[in-house]
């Protein structure tokens, strides 16, 4: 199971860092990814991490300003955002990478606005 | 970055028809093509992986093919529950990439 926290309204230019908890399988052995929805759009992939964190990458809509961490001594996983814009109003996914995205959270919204 | 593109970008099929949907990536991913299904206000569901691997639990009326390129998702005898929001993406490379998405609706 993953749960996904610290969404919520941010000013534009204003950072955000959110969490998700893992239960219930040996979160060390498996990359991590975070994936968004903005309202009424799509799914965009935002980001992803190796089991160890020793590798990570980025969408170029966020590279520079978000951050992909985690803490496997607690079995969770983080995102970083900064330099935060309207751009980045979305549903926030994690989601377990094992052949596929085959476990997702709930999502946390995240609202950029003034 | 790999551009993955669907199509049609919505579908009008009824209960019982066979339906297909297309992705078509700009270049080759081998066979790294995911798709996955997700309903009105909740997180996508993994369908098959890498292009015609069923995931555990899903339904054998879903299947996928294709490599290169070209992707196909069918899904035979269309049932209730599978009126929803189809997308595709690529694993091949990063940043991974999402298709814009198939909306299949009920006629």
């Amino acid at each position: 199971q993953l749960v996904e926290s610290g969404g919520g309204l941010v000013k534009p230019g204003g950072s955000l860092r959110l969490s998700c908890a893992a239960s219930g399988f040996s979160f060390n052995s498996y990359d991590m990814n975070w994936v968004r929805q903005a309202p009424g759009k799509g799914l965009e992939w935002v980001s992803s991490i190796s089991s160890s964190g020793s590798y990570i990458y980025y969408a170029d809509s966020v590279k520079g300003r978000f951050t992909i961490s985690r803490d496997n001594a607690k079995n969770s996983l983080f995102l970083q955002m900064s330099s935060l814009g309207a751009e980045d109003t979305a549903v926030y996914y994690c989601a377990r990478d094992y052949s596929g995205l085959d476990v997702w959270g709930q999502g946390t919204t995240v609202t950029v606005s003034s | 970055d790999i551009q993955m593109t669907q199509s049609p970008s919505s579908l009008s099929a009824s209960v019982g028809d066979r339906v297909t949907i297309t992705c078509r990536a700009s270049q080759s991913i081998s066979s790294f093509l995911n798709w996955f299904q997700q309903k009105s206000g909740k997180a996508p569901k993994l369908l098959i992986y890498a292009t015609s691997n069923l995931q555990s639990g899903v339904p054998s009326r879903f299947s996928g093919s294709g490599t290169g390129t070209d992707f196909t998702l069918t899904i035979t005898s269309l049932q209730p529950e599978d009126f929803a929001t189809y997308y595709c993406q690529q694993t091949y490379s990063n940043p991974s990439t999402f298709g814009q998405g198939t909306k299949l609706e009920i006629k």
